[in-house]
């Protein structure tokens, strides 16, 4: 079955601090993977996303992920937070065109704290 | 380039009344996305449609919820005899004609906020 986890529903840091959020999938197909950043009653918004190639990212603001096929993780990270950053995060999961494959299947989403 | 456009961006409707979502594409966008936020969850497939054809509905409750997107004008998203299960916030997402084998980023629109009370 096709799924997406992220561990953390909840994630508190630093303003400054490092970060790294995690994201966990199953998919039976080549994988699409995608981190979307929701602020409050807010759409979203795409961070990166990972078609192929170099399996490290980088997106908007700063931030980056890396695709791990051996572990099926494609986790988001930043160097050093700003509280700006507080929202809350998504990791999606897509397929190709072909077929029914362009759905996104979501995880639950974590959200993150800045601290002062 | 305005983006993908939604509306109403809140809507408040009683029990078992009807409501009607509307998304507009990006320019030059002709395929569309519904996709349903419950509270404390994320976001869950609802249906993926290009002009006048619904390609996957897979994630449509079987009664009460359809979805349209004619030749012309908005993709509408319709829920009959609202109940309060229904209130959630609905997202439509577009992208444009696409190649097989390719993906195409999908581009959300602000959300329409349900309220069934």
């Amino acid at each position: 079955a096709q799924s997406v986890t992220q561990p953390d529903i909840h994630i508190t840091v630093s303003e400054g601090a490092s970060l790294e959020l995690r994201c966990n999938y199953s998919y039976g197909a080549t994988p699409y993977l995608f981190w979307y950043v929701q602020s409050p009653g807010q759409g979203l918004q795409l961070l990166l996303k990972y078609f192929s190639g170099d399996t490290l990212v980088q997106g908007i603001k700063g931030f980056e992920a890396e695709f791990k096929r051996s572990q099926s993780s494609f986790n988001l990270r930043k160097p050093s937070v700003h509280w700006s950053d507080a929202a809350e995060y998504f990791c999606a999961v897509g397929g190709h065109n072909a077929g029914n494959n362009r759905k996104l299947i979501w995880g639950l989403g974590t959200s993150l704290a800045v601290n002062p | 380039n305005a983006g993908v456009m939604q509306n109403p961006r809140h809507l408040v409707r009683r029990r078992g009344q009807e409501a009607r979502l509307r998304c507009s594409p990006m320019k030059g966008h002709s395929h569309v996305y519904w996709y349903r936020q419950l509270p404390e969850e994320g976001l869950k497939f609802m249906v993926y449609l290009q002009k006048e054809n619904i390609i996957d509905e897979s994630g449509m409750p079987k009664e009460r919820f359809s979805a349209e997107f004619p030749k012309e004008g908005p993709s509408i998203l319709r829920i009959q005899q609202v109940v309060r299960g229904d209130s959630a916030a609905y997202f439509c997402a577009s992208s444009p004609r696409t190649v097989v084998s390719s993906y195409n980023e999908q581009f959300f629109g602000p959300g329409t906020r349900l309220t069934v009370l």
